[in-house]
């Protein structure tokens, strides 16, 4: 079974400091793996989109790493601000893009809270 | 903005009532997914329409049914509602045919709640 497992389960920083998510695959076959942010009562927003041939994608002050031979994939956040506070979900997608459904795979997210 | 807008925002209902939810996607957006996000979990995809035409389905009973119009909205139904069926309720539009690369853009969701 595809599963996502991403850690911590919550986090809690001051503004300004960096911090680091991480997310656990186990998706077969694997075609990509996205972040996205979801605040509260909203819908998620992708942050980055990494197939198998990329290790790091950035976006802004977001940095996402992709180890495709361990299955783990970590988030960066640089400088964190108010406004980060949201809850972070890793989707992994597999590898049947036959255009005959949409394959991904949810973490259940971690929820980071930055504080002055 | 994603563009992607979700009708009614909240929602309330009682056992074994149905209930139709509401989606407009971004003009030109071929493919509409629905997901159901119970609180504290991930997003788990119930199904996803491409042109009109079922594209997809997850693990999710009968009584949770859509729709596609050519106007690029949708709707998600649900029968004989359960009280698990409460959560945030999440559609998804891309541009392709749903493909594993599709950018998707959410709306805000609409949150149900079962009495």
């Amino acid at each position: 079974k595809n599963q996502v497992e991403q850690s911590p389960q919550s986090l809690i920083i001051l503004e300004g400091k960096n911090c680091t998510l991480q997310c656990n695959y186990t998706v077969s076959p694997f075609s990509n793996l996205r972040w996205y942010k979801q605040d509260t009562g909203r819908g998620p927003v992708s942050l980055t989109i990494m197939t198998f041939s990329e290790n790091t994608k950035s976006n802004g002050r977001y940095t996402a790493t992709l180890d495709a031979d361990t299955k783990q994939s970590s988030l960066h956040i640089t400088a964190s601000q108010l406004s980060d506070s949201a809850s972070y979900i890793c989707v992994v997608s597999d590898g049947f893009d036959t255009g005959g459904g949409n394959k991904l795979t949810f973490g259940t997210g971690t929820q980071l809270k930055v504080e002055l | 903005e994603t563009g992607v807008t979700q009708s009614p925002t909240h929602l309330i209902k009682t056992r074994g009532q149905q209930v139709t939810l509401r989606c407009s996607s971004q003009s030109g957006h071929n493919t509409v997914s629905w997901y159901q996000q119970a609180l504290g979990q991930g997003p788990q995809f119930i199904f996803q329409y491409y042109r009109e035409e079922e594209n997809g389905r997850g693990n999710f009973p009968p009584r949770f049914s859509g729709l596609q119009f050519p106007n690029y909205s949708s709707e998600l139904n649900v029968n004989a509602l359960e009280l698990d069926d409460s959560a945030l309720y999440l559609c998804a539009s891309s541009l392709g045919r749903g493909g594993s690369t599709d950018t998707q853009y959410f709306g805000p969701g609409t949150r149900l709640t079962v009495l």
